[in-house]
């Protein structure tokens, strides 16, 4: 057990709607991470939040976005969904902001778009 | 723009082989090398890292080879067991920054 909390485990949504995945990372780690992971593009980062605040941002695209709270959890939405967005989607976090230190990985959620 | 190159797509191994992963990058600015295991149904986890000031790392089985100039680092799994069993991705990072480049993944099955 990594420490980091993903829910859902699994969702199944139609295209067009929206969803929200939510992050709880490791006590103690300021920095989360969302990450991607499909058969065709493999694990793709999305975007970072360090404390709060954005601190970097990947191969996200903008119906896609996200937060992170003053509880440090972390939340992803994905609005107007098509069916090449089922994937499954990964929170990290680590102590810093710099992705040099351990990243540790929550067990994912996945998206199927129908 | 793939920046991390992994090859092969899947290995397979029989129990007390040495099974072998290869990547290679292009940005010379990475300057930290993990490797993650990742089991179905679970997210990755670092299994071993390497910065590119030594040209080799052992932890255990495991063992990171570097060599700079060619911008190529391996995984080598000594001894392999059925427990290896899971797909491996090498990452890539520039330590300053705040994103793992991952490598497509090596399905590696280890045969009893």
């Amino acid at each position: 057990d990594s420490g980091v909390t993903q829910t859902p485990k699994h969702l199944i949504t139609a295209t067009g709607q929206r969803v929200t995945l939510r992050c709880s990372p490791r006590s103690g780690d300021l920095s989360v991470y969302w990450y991607q992971q499909s058969l065709d593009q493999g694990l793709q980062f999305l975007i970072q939040y360090y404390n709060g605040e954005e601190r970097a941002k990947g191969n996200i695209l903008e119906r896609f976005s996200a937060q992170q709270f003053p509880d440090l959890h972390s939340e992803l939405n994905l609005s107007s969904l098509e069916l090449g967005d089922s994937a499954l989607y990964f929170c990290a976090s680590s102590v810093t902001v710099y992705s040099g230190n351990t990243i540790y990985f929550g067990e994912g959620s996945w998206l199927t778009v129908v | 723009q793939q920046q991390v190159k992994q090859s092969p797509q899947s290995l397979i191994v029989q129990k007390g082989g040495i099974s072998i992963i290869n990547c290679a990058y292009e940005n010379t600015a990475f300057d930290y090398f993990p490797w993650y295991q990742q089991f179905p149904g679970k997210g990755p986890a670092l299994l071993i890292a390497i910065r590119p000031d030594v040209s080799e790392k052992k932890e255990g089985r495991f063992t990171i080879s570097f060599n700079k100039s060619a911008k190529q680092f391996s995984l080598h799994i000594m001894d392999s067991q059925p427990g290896d069993s899971a797909t491996y991705f090498c990452a890539a990072v520039v330590t300053s920054g705040s994103r793992l480049t991952f490598g497509e993944g090596t399905q590696l099955t280890v045969n009893p």
